[in-house]
């Protein structure tokens, strides 16, 4: 069963909006989790991380929150950009050992 | 929901030997499977396409050769990583997709490969 779910296949926004990406999981040792962004034909690159010990974690336009209690963690991106229109992974490890990803989340940034 | 696995999860081997990490999706048929190699900053980056059946498509600058991989069926991709070096060291990462890259793509939990 999937460990990590992205419930939510595709997300519209208007440029210059929040965008709001949630992702759940089930696994309460996972203590690591990441974000990546991905066009197609290319690999998801690195975006944004955040550990357990934290609840926060921002870089520039992107912001990861973790709600351990809830087991989610959701990417806020403000103000949403057409540049940033991909398709968007979370995924979770248990310190780095594997990384179980989510199914991702296709984010279109109207103009 | 579409689950993806590797095996081994984690290989120690030493330089010059060869290793096979195999991919199932087990409970899809998987037409296309994608190979990544992990590197630091947690970019994945693509190494080859394979759809089932037929030869894997390799991005620039990935040696064929060195990383053999074979689709022979719907549910199993593997890659071989042959004659091993310690710069192959790295985390691949295998997922898997319907007919299209488009499709959504199920990823495996990944293999941590140590060359000694």
């Amino acid at each position: 069963d999937q460990q990590v779910k992205q419930n939510s296949p595709s997300l519209s926004v208007q440029e210059g909006r929040i965008s709001i990406l949630n992702c759940d999981y089930t696994n309460s040792m996972f203590d690591y989790f990441l974000w990546y962004k991905k066009y197609p034909a290319e690999g998801p690159t690195f975006l944004i991380s955040i550990s357990s010990i934290k609840d926060k974690n921002e870089d520039g336009r992107f912001t990861v929150f973790l709600n351990k209690s809830a087991k989610h963690l959701s990417l806020h991106i403000v103000p949403s950009q057409p540049g940033d229109s991909a398709v968007y992974f979370c995924a979770a490890s248990v310190s780095g050992n594997q990384f179980y990803f989510g199914t991702g989340t296709s984010l279109t940034v109207i103009p | 929901g579409a689950v993806v696995s590797q095996h081994p999860s984690w290989v120690i081997c030493k330089s010059g030997t060869s290793v096979k990490i195999e991919c199932r999706s087990l409970d899809f048929q998987a037409t296309t499977m994608f190979w990544y190699r992990q590197f630091p900053k947690q970019s994945l980056m693509l190494m080859a396409t394979s759809n089932e059946g037929s030869k894997a498509t390799y991005e620039q600058g990935v040696e064929k050769d060195k990383f053999l991989i074979n689709h022979a069926s719907l549910t199993l991709s593997t890659l071989t990583v042959t004659s091993a070096h310690p710069e192959d060291s790295s985390f691949y990462i295998c997922s898997a997709s319907g007919t299209s890259y488009t499709d959504t793509q199920y990823f495996g939990p990944g293999t941590r490969l140590t060359v000694l």
